[in-house]
């Protein structure tokens, strides 16, 4: 299958701070990548659909001044997380299926953001 | 609005049997139906993915149902193995926007 990579897998930051994360398609070529977000014990919420070259969409209540999207290339995806709360805390994968692949998608290792 | 519900929550059985997890979701108006697999801190694996034409797809010792009119979904695993330990997750929905289920929480002794 394809392969996605995320970048950091942890990551501390303190309150006010922002970080980014980073989601590669490590072998094909991904228009859209998807930003999911889990809580502990909890299932995957849709975030942000990632569009190449384009804006990001976003799911409703998603702060986009929060939760900065950008989709440089075809294989690269950044999530920035602006002055970040520790409410902020959570797991964050992202995805991205393969052009004609009937829609599967296929996932990062996730990044767990811990703010202090 | 779809939802996609996951029985049972957890499941906790002997190494070597056969297991049946549940997914139903409330819209039949899908384009498939994805089976995945997340170990603790992990990211997502995926197992199986049945387009909304089809009735099942097999991997190995998994095959996975799809009985879209009634909105179902089931995930079997032939004898069960202690590597099998994780949590499940079905996912529906449209081309590559998923609705993912709360998951089963699995868990294999040997």
């Amino acid at each position: 299958g394809a392969v996605v990579s995320q970048h950091p897998s942890r990551v501390i930051c303190k309150s006010g701070t922002s970080v980014k994360i980073e989601c590669r398609s490590l072998d094909f070529q991904a228009t859209t990548m998807f930003w999911y977000r889990q809580f502990p014990k909890k299932s995957l919420m849709l975030m942000a659909t990632s569009n190449e070259g384009s804006k990001a969409t976003y799911e409703q209540g998603v702060e986009k001044d929060k939760f900065l999207i950008n989709h440089a290339s075809l294989t690269l995806s950044t999530l920035t997380v602006t002055s970040a709360h520790p409410e902020d805390s959570s797991f964050y994968i992202c995805s991205a299926g393969l052009a004609g692949g009937g829609g599967e998608l296929f996932f990062g290792e996730g990044s767990r953001l811990t703010v202090l | 609005k779809q939802e996609v519900t996951q029985i049972p929550a957890a499941l906790s059985v002997p190494e070597g049997e056969n297991l049946v997890l549940n997914c139903s979701f409330t819209d039949s108006a899908i384009y498939n139906l994805q089976w995945f697999r997340q170990d603790p801190g992990k990211g997502l694996t995926s197992l199986l993915l049945i387009q909304s034409s089809q009735r099942e797809q097999t991997s190995g010792r998994l095959n996975a149902s799809l009985d879209k009119s009634s909105g179902r979904s089931t995930l079997y695993i032939a004898a069960s193995q202690p590597g099998d330990s994780a949590t499940y997750l079905c996912a529906v929905g449209g081309f590559q926007k998923l609705v993912f289920g709360t998951g089963t929480r699995l868990l294999v002794s040997p």
